[in-house]
């Protein structure tokens, strides 16, 4: 079954801080992805970047990078400087087809709050 | 921009009401999802759908039906409310049928059984 696991519950960092946001994930299959999407104050979750399970390079988008570790089964999220506008819940989620018919199931983690203190 | 709107922000119903939350996607996106946001348990699949007419239950579909008569329209309904199905009900909705689709989500229905 899949599961999604990030352990952080809430965190707290100085602006201009770097922080890190971990996921693990559990999955039976070979061909999955892995994407991260931020839950604003104002509530609409915002997707913001898509692995897929053959693509272990990492990522880097301005202050944000991603590291994939598929031995550790672990996505994690890095935030470089951090702002105040970075203050969220970020969540972790693993997207797997099902059944052989192609279609998309995508289990979500618990979410990490990030307050980003001025 | 895809849009995704779902009919009610908030609603506050009594217990053993039905409730009907409606959601309507604009980009002709096959997959659709009903998911339920509570704090430290985060988001839930409660159904999905990958197609008109067709729906697979997600991991907490107890209390739950869905419907999609449409390709644009998912719908869920708790046929009879219960005090511990107030929350936050997150719809969303994927292009591809394979796993790769981004989720492209509504603002929410904050539910709240009396």
């Amino acid at each position: 079954a899949q599961k999604v696991t990030q352990a952080q519950t809430e965190i707290s960092v100085v602006e201009k801080e770097d922080v890190t946001l971990d996921c693990v994930y559990e999955t039976r299959d070979t061909t999955y992805y892995l994407f991260w999407y931020k839950q604003p104050p104002s509530g609409e979750l915002v997707f913001l970047i898509r692995r897929n399970s053959f693509d272990e390079q990492n990522e880097i988008s301005g202050r944000y990078s991603w590291n994939f570790q598929k031995s550790t089964s672990s996505f994690n999220f890095t935030i470089t400087a951090s702002q105040v506008v970075d203050s969220a819940v970020y969540f972790c989620a693993l997207s797997e087809a099902m059944n052989s018919g192609g279609y998309q199931k995508v289990t979500f983690g618990t979410g990490t709050k990030l307050q980003v203190i001025p | 921009d895809v849009k995704v709107t779902q009919s009610s922000r908030y609603l506050v119903k009594r217990t053993g009401e039905k409730v009907f939350l409606e959601c309507v996607q604009d980009m002709d996106h096959e997959n659709m999802f009903w998911y339920r946001q509570d704090p430290g348990l985060g988001l839930r699949l409660i159904y999905f759908s990958y197609d008109v007419k067709m729906k697979e239950k997600g991991d907490i579909p107890e209390g739950y039906s869905v419907s999609r008569e449409k390709k644009e329209r998912f719908s869920l309904i708790l046929e009879s409310a219960s005090t511990n199905q107030t929350s936050m009900y997150l719809c969303a909705s994927s292009l591809e049928k394979e796993a790769a689709g981004e989720l492209f989500f509504g603002e929410g229905s904050r539910l709240t059984v009396l």
